[in-house]
C-alpha cells in the first residue's frame, strides 16, 4: 500500500519552455501532497504544499508563478516549471499523506523526477 | 568511520555488522519522526516512525531510538547488509501541520 507515482521519470527541455510533472496516489486517497526540491548530495527541501481544491501554499522563497501546481483531484497533483532555465535543472520529488484515519502524518514519496534544462 | 564537511557526513560499515545512524533535530515541539532511506535516483523509502511520547520503536532488523532531552533520534539496523547502502534521512514533525523539516543525512556504506 501507499504506493506514489511520477512522471515523466526523467525530461530534458530547452530554455524557455515548460515541463510538466504529474504526482499520483495510486493505492489512496490524498488531501495532501508535497513538491520537494533535491541537489546532489543534498537534503530535500519542500517548495509547496499541494491542497485538493484550494491554493497550493508555497515556502518562502519559492515563486509561485514559476512553479505552478494544481491538485484537481485526491489522486493527481501537477508541478509546472514555467519558462525553464538551466539553474531549474534539479531532481523533484512529490509526496502524499493519506487522508484522515489512515496514517495521516507519514508521507510516502514518489520515485522522483530528474529535470534537466539545457 | 564518519567524515563531514562538504560532502554527506558517512558511516561506513562491515556487512553483518550492525549500524547506528544519528540525527539532531531542531524544535523541541516536534512530536513525530520519520527515518526514510534514499537509493540513488530514486525517491526516499518510508523505513519507520516513531511518536514523541515514545523512546524506542523497533521494526524488522530496525530500531529507531528517541531522546528528546537531548533532541537526538538514532536508527540502528541490524546485520547490515550491501543493499542497506544508501541516504539516510530523519524527518520530524511540529505541531499541526503536515510539513516535515528533513535532516542533511548520512550515507551508510556497507563493505561486502
Amino acid at each position: 500500500g501507499a504506493v506514489v507515482s511520477q512522471h515523466p521519470s526523467r525530461v530534458i527541455c530547452k530554455s524557455g519552455t515548460s515541463v510538466k510533472i504529474e504526482c499520483r496516489s495510486l493505492d489512496f486517497q490524498a488531501t495532501t501532497m508535497f513538491w520537494y526540491r533535491q541537489f546532489p548530495k543534498k537534503s530535500l527541501m519542500l517548495m509547496a504544499t499541494s491542497n485538493e481544491g484550494s491554493k497550493a501554499t508555497y515556502e518562502q522563497g519559492v515563486e509561485k508563478d514559476k512553479f505552478l501546481i494544481n491538485h484537481a483531484s485526491l489522486t493527481l497533483s501537477t508541478l509546472t516549471v514555467t519558462s525553464a532555465h538551466p539553474e531549474d535543472s534539479s531532481f523533484y520529488i512529490c509526496s502524499a499523506s493519506p487522508p484522515l484515519g489512515g496514517r495521516q502524518e507519514t508521507q510516502y514519496f514518489g520515485p522522483g523526477t530528474r529535470l534537466l534544462v539545457l | 568511520g564518519e567524515s563531514v564537511g562538504l560532502h554527506l557526513p558517512t558511516l561506513s560499515v562491515q556487512e553483518g555488522d550492525n549500524s547506528i545512524i544519528n540525527c539532531a533535530y531542531s524544535n523541541s515541539a516536534s512530536d513525530y519522526f520519520i527515518w526514510y532511506k534514499q537509493e540513488s535516483g530514486k525517491g526516499p523509502q518510508f523505513i519507520i516512525d516513531i511518536r514523541s511520547n515514545m523512546d524506542k520503536r523497533q521494526g524488522q532488523r530496525v530500531t529507531v531510538l528517541l531522546n528528546k532531552t537531548v533532541k537526538h533520534l538514532s536508527l540502528q539496523i541490524a546485520a547490515t547488509q550491501p543493499g542497506d547502502s544508501a541516504v539516510y534521512f530523519c524527518a520530524e514533525k511540529t505541531g499541526a501541520t503536515n510539513k516535515l523539516i528533513f535532516g542533511t543525512g548520512t550515507l551508510l556504506a556497507v563493505q561486502p
